[in-house]
This record gives structure tokens, C-alpha cells and sequence, in this order.
């Protein structure tokens, strides 16, 4: 079974460029999820969908990012424009969520952006 | 509020010897779960195991094992007879159940363990 599928694996841009991360969940997985991770931290959440639909967005600085996923399969996460504090691993993982409590996540490679 | 703090930054022991990584976290929630999660250099994170609340037995999986304790609040990992292939960024991770099912994982800021041939 395939895992959970993101490009690019990298990404080097000037500031004030846009730029946009994809991913591909693991197939019937109902909940996709964007993660950013600084060096030396833990993952922290961006946004949470359920299906096609953002069920937790407060993370995310609407101002420069926002996120859509498609028929509640792939996803696109975009800045624009970046700022140099944008240079991080963006993550993205999915679950199948159930009655019963959370399950496991699993993540992708992620993307490196690196913003010049 | 809801914290997870794994207070060992970075640990480094020769191979075969045994390891264990702390995790304390806070919650006011009675019925939550917990998760470890390994990062190895290639940067994918895997899952490792996933506890709920009510359920404190410890778990042993290969040269894994798990003590969960409620009255500590802990959640340690004990890799037995580490190897090299161990070395990796560990997190523990704390998800609550709120009355809207809308869950969110709280990490640990994670442990880089290194394991020495």
C-alpha cells in the first residue's frame, strides 16, 4: 500500500514568491493534516480536515497561506508570498478517524522550503 | 492547558546498551491517549504506539516497551539492547478528547537519541 505521497521534496525560493506544497493521503483516509516543523522542534499543526472540510484552521496565518483539498482526497497548501520565517519542513499526514478515539497519523517525507 | 514536555533534548549510549526516553505530560481531561512517534534522519515520522487513558498496562514490542503511569503522568520508552538503527528523533505526543470530537495533537518537543557503534 502506497504511504502518504508529497511534492516537491524541496523547494528554494526568493521572498515574496508564492509557492505550493501537494500531497496525497493514503487512500480512504478521511482526515488529512498540514504540519510545519522548525529544526529541532516538534511538528505543529497548521490545518485538519474531515473529508473536504477544514474542522481546525486557527493555526494557520491566513494573511499568506491557505489550503484546499479537493474532493476530500489530495490537498494543496500555498504561501504567498513567503517571508524568510517561512523556511521550514511542511508536513503532511493522514488518518482514518472512527468512533472511538484518535488513531495513528502517517506522515509523509514532507517538503524542505528554503526562503531566500 | 495541555503540555507534553520530554526533557531529555539529546541522548547518546554505545550500542546493546538499554535506553529510556522520559515523556511527562499535563492534562485535565479524564479520558485521553498517547502516542510515540519515531523520526529517523530520513525526516518521515513513524508511528510507534498509541495508548488510551484507561488502559495502563505496560507494552512490550520487540526491544520496545512502554510504562504508562497516570499517578506520574509519564509515558516513558525503553529501547532494550539499542542499534544503530535506533538513532532517531523520538516525539511523545498527547491527544485529548474534546466534547466536539474535534482532537488535537499536542507533541513534545522530542528526543535525538544516538546510538554509537
Amino acid at each position: 500500500e502506497a504511504g502518504v505521497v508529497q511534492s516537491p521534496r524541496y523547494k528554494i525560493i526568493e521572498k515574496k514568491q508564492p509557492v505550493a506544497f501537494w500531497c496525497n493521503p493514503i487512500s480512504g483516509h478521511n482526515t488529512l493534516y498540514w504540519y510545519l516543523q522548525n529544526l529541532g522542534q516538534g511538528p505543529e499543526l497548521l490545518i485538519r480536515y474531515e473529508n473536504e472540510e477544514a474542522v481546525d484552521d486557527s493555526q494557520l496565518p491566513k494573511d499568506r497561506f491557505s489550503a484546499e483539498r479537493l474532493k476530500g482526497v489530495d490537498s494543496t497548501l500555498k504561501i504567498q508570498p513567503a517571508e524568510l520565517g517561512d523556511s521550514a519542513v511542511y508536513l503532511c499526514a493522514s488518518s482514518l478517524e472512527l468512533a472511538g478515539g484518535p488513531n495513528e497519523q502517517f506522515f509523509g517525507p514532507g517538503t524542505r522550503l528554503t526562503v531566500l | 492547558a495541555q503540555k507534553v514536555t520530554q526533557a531529555q533534548t539529546e541522548i547518546s549510549v554505545v550500542e546493546k546498551e538499554d535506553v529510556t526516553l522520559d515523556c511527562v505530560y499535563e492534562t485535565r481531561d479524564t479520558t485521553y491517549y498517547l502516542f510515540w512517534y519515531k523520526q529517523p534522519p530520513s525526516g518521515e515520522l513513524v508511528f510507534l504506539i498509541r495508548r488510551n487513558s484507561f488502559d495502563e498496562q505496560n507494552e512490550i514490542s520487540g526491544r520496545y516497551s512502554w510504562n504508562f503511569q497516570k499517578s506520574t503522568s509519564s509515558f516513558n520508552f525503553t529501547i532494550t539492547a539499542s542499534q544503530v538503527v535506533d538513532s532517531a528523533v523520538y516525539f511523545c505526543a498527547l491527544e485529548n478528547e474534546p466534547m466536539d470530537s474535534n482532537y488535537q495533537l499536542i507533541w513534545g518537543a522530542g528526543t535525538k537519541l544516538i546510538i554509537k557503534p
